[in-house]
């Protein structure tokens, strides 16, 4: 069973660039949504999705965009890196219907913006 | 809003020790509570849950009992092993709380060490 999974593990960026933190889940779970985890902050949500073409901001969206082109695929882009955007991003999925449904997270993103 | 307090760690006990890690939320409609549990390196993984007040979650010893009256969800272990040592999340999911309710609200999170 793949659940959540994530690419890249690690990551090491300058500030100004660009990239793509890729998620994918096999669950056919309508819901799926990027967290960033900071030291003492607990996890904090970047961005979610219901549902293939749908997404919206969650509480710390600024600097990151997202697109749900399929149900299976979720990915984050950082348009133009900063230090303050060094972290770990989590990713994670649920399934639809009542809110009793746990989320599902995949291992993280560790990412570092020098 | 949704919200969730839960202490502060580090907590470091010793094995075989009894374990309580507090949580009290504060939600508009009648939230399922969780409780997360975070290996080093890796992802968060689901320890319990409970969805009404008076349920018990339990798993791997742990158990948390969903209390409205207190609007409280302590997790509780009788005797702790070096393995149990991880970061603890609490978390709710309320869905009558407007758009995008069917997301977790995480506590902070509370690290525990356990020594032999």
């Amino acid at each position: 069973n793949a659940g959540v999974t994530q690419t890249p593990k690690f990551q090491v960026l300058k500030t100004g660039q660009s990239m793509t933190l890729q998620c994918a889940q096999d669950m056919n779970h309508e819901y799926m949504s990027w967290y960033r985890q900071d030291p003492g902050m607990g996890l904090r949500l970047i961005h979610y999705s219901v549902g293939a073409g749908i997404t919206d901001q969650g509480e710390v969206p600024n600097g990151y965009n997202v697109s749900r082109s399929t149900t299976e695929d979720f990915p984050l882009r950082l348009l133009s890196a900063a230090p303050s955007q060094t972290s770990v991003y989590f990713c994670a999925s649920r399934k639809a219907g009542t809110d009793n449904q746990p989320q599902h997270f995949g291992d993280g993103t560790r990412l570092s913006i020098l | 809003g949704n919200s969730v307090t839960q202490m502060e760690g580090p907590v470091t006990l010793s094995e075989e020790a009894f374990l309580t890690i507090n949580c009290t939320y504060t939600a508009t409609g009648y939230p399922s509570l969780f409780w997360y549990v975070q290996y080093p390196g890796e992802g968060l993984q689901l320890l319990l849950k409970a969805t009404k007040a008076d349920d018990k979650g339990s798993n791997k010893g742990f158990e948390a009992t969903y209390r409205k009256e207190t609007t409280s969800f302590h997790l509780e272990k009788g005797s702790v092993q070096v393995s149990d040592s991880a970061v603890y999340f609490c978390a709710l999911s309320d869905m009558n709380s407007g758009a995008g309710s069917y997301q977790l609200t995480f506590g902070k999170g509370t690290k525990l060490s356990v020594i032999p």
